[in-house]
């Protein structure tokens, strides 16, 4: 069964710090990987997407993908209150649709 | 600016009750999504439709139905309502299920069974 496995947290992190999430998935054959952020009582709200392996940087967020190691990750630098939410993780299997992982809750300390 | 729009909001439903959750999308997608969510679970698939005039069961597909009416509308029906059906309902879409195109969800129905 193809898996998106994510710790549950909640991960507590102070503000301006950095922030990291990270990610692993069961199908090596996986091209696509998707980060939500879902606020609490919000939908899921697409913050990334990243399709090669490397770093993708967008503002304060890096997504990294490491495809050898079936692993992808979340980097918020300079964390602020506003980040503190649940951050799903997705991925694509090829022939099949989007798996998303149970989440991360963060917590950003003040 | 839509995006996804699901209808309603809120409800409260009466066991053995039936309602019909609307959900319409105005980015010419292909493919429509039905999940809940509960506590710990995270995101479960109800129910899909690759393409207008198709529909597949997803991983939690006991005790509803769908109907993807036209390309932009994908409705979700709770024939007899159950408390276990108690949850958080979001409806997304995407260019289409078969590619890399990333889901985009509606703001949700929250939805309790007494």
């Amino acid at each position: 069964q193809k898996e998106v496995e994510q710790n549950s947290g909640p991960l507590s992190v102070p503000e301006g710090a950095i922030a990291s999430l990270n990610c692993t998935y069961s199908d090596r054959g996986s091209q696509s990987f998707f980060w939500y952020r879902q606020y609490s009582g919000k939908s899921p709200e697409l913050i990334m997407f990243i399709y090669s392996n490397g770093d993708k940087e967008d503002g304060r967020f890096t997504a990294q993908l490491n495809k050898a190691s079936q692993y992808v990750s979340l980097l918020i630098r300079d964390s602020q209150p506003s980040d503190s939410a649940t951050y799903l993780c997705a991925v694509k299997p090829p022939n099949d649709k989007i798996i998303f992982g149970k989440g991360t809750r963060l917590h950003i300390l003040p | 600016n839509a995006g996804v729009t699901q209808t309603p909001k809120f409800q409260v439903l009466k066991t053995g009750q039936s309602m019909t959750l609307q959900c319409a999308q105005d980015m010419n997608h292909n493919s429509m999504y039905w999940y809940r969510q509960d506590p710990g679970m995270g995101l479960r698939l109800i129910y899909y439709s690759a393409s207008e005039g198709t529909t597949d069961k997803g991983e939690v597909p006991n005790g509803y139905n769908v109907s993807r009416l036209n390309k932009r509308e994908f409705s979700l029906r709770l024939e007899s309502a159950a408390p276990s059906q108690t949850s958080v309902y979001f409806c997304a879409s995407s260019g289409t299920s078969d590619s890399n195109q990333p889901q985009h969800f509606g703001d949700g129905t929250r939805l309790s069974i007494l």
